[in-house]
């Protein structure tokens, strides 16, 4: 089974509108964290927000904020205000566990291309 | 602010050459990783390092892939005889990890591998 799961491959949003991108998890460890990070055309990968398993609100980073939903096992990404900028690959990720001497690996989704229109 | 840096960006080589991969990761971080992604496919891990010794690896990290950290700053990686699949985008990253704090790894501009 996918251990995370992004169902939009692609997806559209008008510059300045706000837009959620969906991220569903698989894990039986009830110690995890949850990260999204962005891609843009360049390659590179940039750290956008993380949410606790055990954290009581939401996280939120500027315009990015996580719709975490612990029950259901989904963390999406919602980004408010648009920006051309913002055009991009996002991605999910998880880290299980809480190894003391561990590194902990990212578990990554598939991805999915946000496309904002001017 | 502190980054992650890769050299080179991009390494074209022969099938069956060895090549090795750059990294220096943030100062103070204490916990190393290697990243690939097959392109237009999902980041997938290979490697973590930690204390001088691997910590994790994937079944894709196998006997041709080695890590080390050399001295207090460099982090590589190398593809001992490399075939046509190892072509990729691989990224180094680099964490600081603490129990009760965000645990992000900082990812670096990636080396664009080829294998002709």
């Amino acid at each position: 089974a996918q251990k995370i799961t992004q169902t939009q491959p692609g997806m559209f949003v008008q510059e300045k509108e706000a837009v959620t991108l969906d991220c569903t998890y698989d894990t039986s460890d009830p110690s995890y964290g949850l990260f999204w990070y962005k891609q843009p055309s360049s390659g590179e990968m940039i750290f956008l927000i993380y949410q606790g398993s055990y954290d009581q609100q939401n996280a939120t980073e500027g315009r990015y904020s996580l719709n975490f939903q612990k029950a259901r096992k989904s963390a999406n990404l919602v980004i408010s205000a648009s920006q051309l900028g913002d055009s991009a690959m996002y991605f999910c990720a998880m880290r299980e566990g809480r190894r003391s001497n561990a590194g902990n690996m990212l578990t990554f989704g598939g991805g999915t291309r946000l496309m904002v229109k001017p | 602010e502190p980054e992650v840096t890769q050299t080179p960006s991009h390494q074209v080589t022969q099938m069956g050459q060895e090549v090795i991969l750059r990294c220096v990761p943030i100062s103070n971080h204490l916990y190393f990783y290697w990243y690939r992604q097959i392109l237009g496919q999902k980041v997938e891990f290979l490697v973590s390092f930690y204390n001088n010794e691997i910590s994790e690896k994937s079944e894709i990290f196998d006997d041709q892939f080695s890590v080390e950290r050399p001295d207090g700053s460099n982090f590589t990686l190398k593809i001992r005889s490399t075939k046509l699949e190892d072509s990729a985008m691989y990224f180094c990253a680099s964490s600081l990890y603490r129990t009760s704090q965000r645990r992000a790894q900082y990812f670096g501009p990636g080396t664009r591998l080829t294998v002709l």
